[in-house]
């Protein structure tokens, strides 16, 4: 089955330990995105990568680090988590970049207390 | 710049009618629509590119209008199942690439 899969689906931690949400798809996509969603804000960008080992910023990338080492996974680190980093993320995947449908994993939601 | 969604929120009687518009400040090359049910990933409707070409998808189709920065999503004869919120995404052409900028999104209720 056609899919994108995030990891751990519901995490609660403490401000300043290290995470990682790790995202991956099945479909041989180029592009992949990470995304935070708050109440009244809609879907913000985090980062975003058109390809293997190119990754670039998106709207609000302050506090977050990504990596693409392989086309399937597209890992979100946050390296000394913040109450204001308490959202709802996720991750998706498109063909390439540009014109095309988006597909998204079940989400995460993460708590920093 | 992030586009504007209009209402905010809409409740409609099973069989009604709605619209939901997306505007935006700058020059868009496509629109995308997704809806997401409470508790779900949002899940694609349909893209319109530049050309001002209406889609449509079961009883749901869009426009887009390209000189105006606009796009409209309809939603006719509405069924419980078209409740959730509604998100217009746009492309424009930014600095090394396209980029997709997501709304606030409308909250739309249907009930019987």
């Amino acid at each position: 089955e056609a899919q994108v899969t995030q990891n751990p689906r519901y995490l609660i931690t403490v401000t300043g330990k290290k995470l990682t949400v790790t995202c991956s798809q099945n479909m041989n996509h180029e592009y992949m995105s990470w995304y935070r969603q708050d109440p009244g804000l809609g879907l913000r960008q985090i980062y975003y990568s058109m390809n293997v080992e190119v990754t670039d910023k998106g709207d609000v990338p302050e506090g977050y680090k990504v990596s693409r080492k392989e086309k399937r996974n597209f890992p979100l680190i946050l390296e000394s988590p913040s109450p204001n980093q308490t959202s709802l993320y996720f991750c998706a995947s498109a063909v390439r970049q540009g014109f095309n449908e988006q597909f998204f994993g079940p989400g995460t939601r993460l708590t920093v207390l | 710049q992030q586009p504007v969604q209009s209402p905010q929120a809409v409740i409609l009687r099973e069989g009604e009618d709605a619209v939901i518009n997306c505007s935006s400040s700058k020059a868009l090359y496509s629109v995308h629509w997704y809806r997401q049910k409470h508790g779900e990933a949002p899940v694609f409707l349909m893209i319109l590119l530049k050309g001002g070409e209406q889609k449509g998808h079961e009883k749901i189709s869009a426009s887009f209008n390209e000189k105006k920065q606009q796009s409209s999503l309809y939603l006719t004869a509405s069924q419980l199942s078209y409740s959730g919120t509604y998100f217009c995404g746009t492309e424009a052409d930014n600095t090394g690439g396209f980029k997709t900028i997501f709304g606030a999104g409308t909250r739309l209720f249907v009930k019987a």
